[in-house]
């Protein structure tokens, strides 16, 4: 079993709808991060959270360090989102390396 | 924002060859740096921790004597994949820590013939 699980693998959606992707850990961490990563393979830094919520634009992000949970959500989807998002956490102990899930292909159609 | 670079985006090469990854922070200076490897539809793995002025820090599995990492300065990292074989055709990423954001480099595609 991984140490970092993503759900859904896939998934696709109509402009304009909500999109939730969930991420659960197993492992104690001090931190979470949210990455997207274009086709092209850039990875961008969307969000890093130890607790509570972070909202950026149309972007929200949650973290329950208790339940070991976190989803990520976009409002109003746009085809420009469609991207891999990938969840990866820093272990506790861990100075700073991550351990990634294996990310969410997102697809917006128009 | 703070920029993470590398060098080239893409190469092709042949069997036997040897190979270098530039990774530059373009205006931040970092001590660590990570690279990391990706092959298709899988998550990155991270490969080596570069450490300014010491040695590298590989993850198990990891042969040193193949990816040569140096990092002899505060903003350039270089991974080296010698004798490349096209088992080690991938997406190279380096990336690097400013405050608490993760920088994450462009990205390198090698294609091993």
């Amino acid at each position: 079993k991984n140490e970092v699980e993503q759900s859904p693998q896939n998934l696709t959606a109509q402009e304009g709808e909500f999109i939730t992707i969930n991420c659960s850990y197993s492992v104690g961490i001090s931190a979470l991060h949210w990455l997207q990563q274009h086709p092209g393979g850039g990875i961008v830094s969307l969000f890093m959270l130890s607790s509570g919520k972070k909202k950026h634009g149309r972007l929200i992000a949650t973290i329950n360090i208790q339940e070991k949970h976190s989803s990520l959500h976009i409002t109003a989807s746009h085809p420009r989102d469609s991207a891999v998002y990938i969840c990866a956490v820093r272990p506790s102990g861990s100075a700073r390396q991550l351990t990634f899930g294996s990310g969410t292909q997102l697809t917006v159609l128009p | 924002g703070a920029v993470v670079s590398q060098h080239p985006s893409w190469v092709i090469c042949k069997s036997g060859t040897s190979v270098k990854i530039e990774c530059r922070s373009l205006d931040f200076q970092a001590t660590t740096m990570f690279w990391y490897r990706q092959f298709p539809k899988q998550s990155l793995m991270l490969m080596a921790t570069s450490n300014e002025g010491s040695k590298a820090t590989y993850e198990q599995g990891v042969e040193k004597d193949k990816f040569l990492i140096n990092h002899a300065s505060l903003t350039l990292s270089t991974l080296t994949v010698t004798s490349a074989h096209p088992e080690d055709s991938s997406f190279y990423i380096c990336s690097a820590i400013l405050g608490e954001t993760q920088y994450f480099g462009p990205g390198t595609r090698l294609l091993v013939l």
